[in-house]
């Protein structure tokens, strides 16, 4: 697990703050992705990150704005979320198509 | 429309006894099929993975099953242990067009009580 990093592990925040979310792999993927998971719902996928450029976006608010300088780091951006909002964050990392390792998570609350 | 739905929802069982979550999935084109176990706090970890030719494969006291004809998929835990409480989920590969895409169940929880 320590292959992917995620900070903070948990964030509490209003709905008019701006705060991002970091992810780091140490596996040399060439993928990376960003999860949603909420209680009682399967994961869902928001963005998909290839060579750093972004390939997918399933019709995420605009207020998720996800940033990939390299191939190692990914970022979620957030601001003016709502309390529906609220779950458990999720990054991935793969070589190509294989198998995705997941990291830790950030525990995300909406007030 | 592509689906996987596992069940039971929540299982509840002693330790040292034996469980088997399901897995029915509505995947086309199939690719690949994971379990995933998700401790409470914690990103989902590989368990197995089995393709369309490959009818059973184990990790240590955890089997799977794959009928590929029935697009059903089982785990099967042994002689569980306290650790073993966590979330398991199946996820199924569609390989298309534009690439492979991940479906996600939503989980057994599973809880192992001494």
């Amino acid at each position: 697990e320590t292959g992917v990093t995620q900070t903070p592990r948990h964030l509490v925040m209003g709905m008019t703050n701006k705060k991002s979310l970091k992810c780091e792999q140490h596996l040399g993927h060439n993928a990376m992705y960003w999860y949603k998971q909420s209680a009682k719902k399967p994961l869902e996928l928001m963005f998909v990150y290839n060579f750093k450029e972004q390939t997918e976006n399933n019709s995420v608010p605009s207020r998720f704005s996800p940033e990939c300088p390299n191939s190692s780091h990914l970022f979620l951006h957030l601001h003016t979320l709502q309390p529906e909002d609220s779950a458990l964050y999720l990054c991935a990392s793969s070589h190509k198509s294989r198998e995705q390792f997941f990291g830790p998570g950030t525990r995300l609350t909406v007030l | 429309k592509n689906q996987v739905e596992q069940s039971p929802q929540s299982l509840i069982i002693l330790e040292g006894k034996n469980c088997t979550l399901q897995c029915n999935y509505t995947v086309s084109p199939f690719s690949n099929l994971r379990w995933y176990k998700q401790d409470t706090g914690r990103g989902p970890v590989s368990l197995t993975i089995m393709t369309f030719s490959e009818n059973t494969k184990s990790n240590g006291r955890y089997t799977a099953t794959l009928d590929a004809d029935t697009k059903q998929s089982s785990l099967h835990i042994t002689a569980s242990q306290l650790s073993d409480s966590a979330s398991y989920i199946c996820v199924v590969s569609a390989l298309g067009q534009a690439g492979t895409a991940l479906i996600f169940g939503k989980g057994t929880t599973l809880s192992v009580s001494s």
